[in-house]
């Protein structure tokens, strides 16, 4: 059974950098098979994707984030990371890692259980 | 940009089976796939590529697209299934992926 555990920290002043990983437990994140996603969800709103990435290192980014986005991925820890810029309150919200399955069609078939991260100084 | 619209509520009583609706320009030519948030919680896949089921996903849970509208149904609803749904799509060319804004189900 996979499971993806997001870690980092869960406040973040404004301007600065949001980072979080996700550790990926009971198969590898190098299976080409799959790719990774950063989908977020502010209190009380809809989900949000972020962007992802191949094992390759290939990335997508939201077109209106992919200015201040950044994800990598570590194959050799089995985890993948987020780096956010310039933040704001408007950052503020549950961040959630995910697995996708399915090409250009795929599903997000493997979630983290999510972690708040509050950008407030 | 690509826009899916989902009723923002339903509410039933334990026994029906209600429809949550999922609205987008000739949908029918999309993979769609739903997701189930209860509160609290991570979203869980429900129904991917428009009527598949993942394993332990009950039999209660069923998906169809056709046309502009995908329908997710859940029959014979439990107290247990009252959660935000979620559709999801890729925008052609599959660069990224388009969410619905949600339907809250309510089990009265």
């Amino acid at each position: 059974q996979v499971q993806l555990q997001e870690s980092g920290p869960g406040l973040v002043k404004p301007s600065q950098t949001l980072s979080l990983t996700c550790s990926v437990s009971g198969g590898s994140i190098s299976s080409s098979t799959y790719f990774w996603s950063w989908i977020r969800q502010p209190a009380g709103k809809g989900l949000e994707w972020i962007g992802r990435i191949y094992t390759s290192g290939s990335t997508n980014y939201s077109p209106s984030l992919k200015s201040r986005v950044t994800i990598s991925v570590d194959t050799s820890k089995n985890h993948f990371s987020l780096k956010l810029t310039s933040v704001t309150a408007a950052d503020t919200a549950v961040y959630y890692c995910a697995r996708c399955f399915g090409g250009s069609t795929a599903s997000f078939d493997y979630w983290g259980q999510g972690t708040l991260v509050t950008v407030s100084s | 940009s690509y826009v899916l619209t989902q009723p923002p509520s339903v509410s039933v009583a334990p026994g029906e089976t209600p429809t949550i609706t999922c609205g987008g320009n000739n949908i029918g030519s999309k993979s769609v796939h739903w997701y189930q948030q209860k509160p609290g919680q991570a979203p869980v896949l429900v129904i991917y590529y428009d009527s598949d089921r993942p394993s332990g996903i009950p039999g209660r849970f069923s998906g169809s697209n056709s046309g502009n509208t995908a329908t997710l149904t859940i029959s014979r609803v439990e107290v247990g299934d009252e959660a935000d749904y979620y559709c999801q799509v890729w925008e052609s060319g599959g660069d990224h992926p388009v969410f619905g804004g949600g339907t809250k189900v309510t089990v009265l």
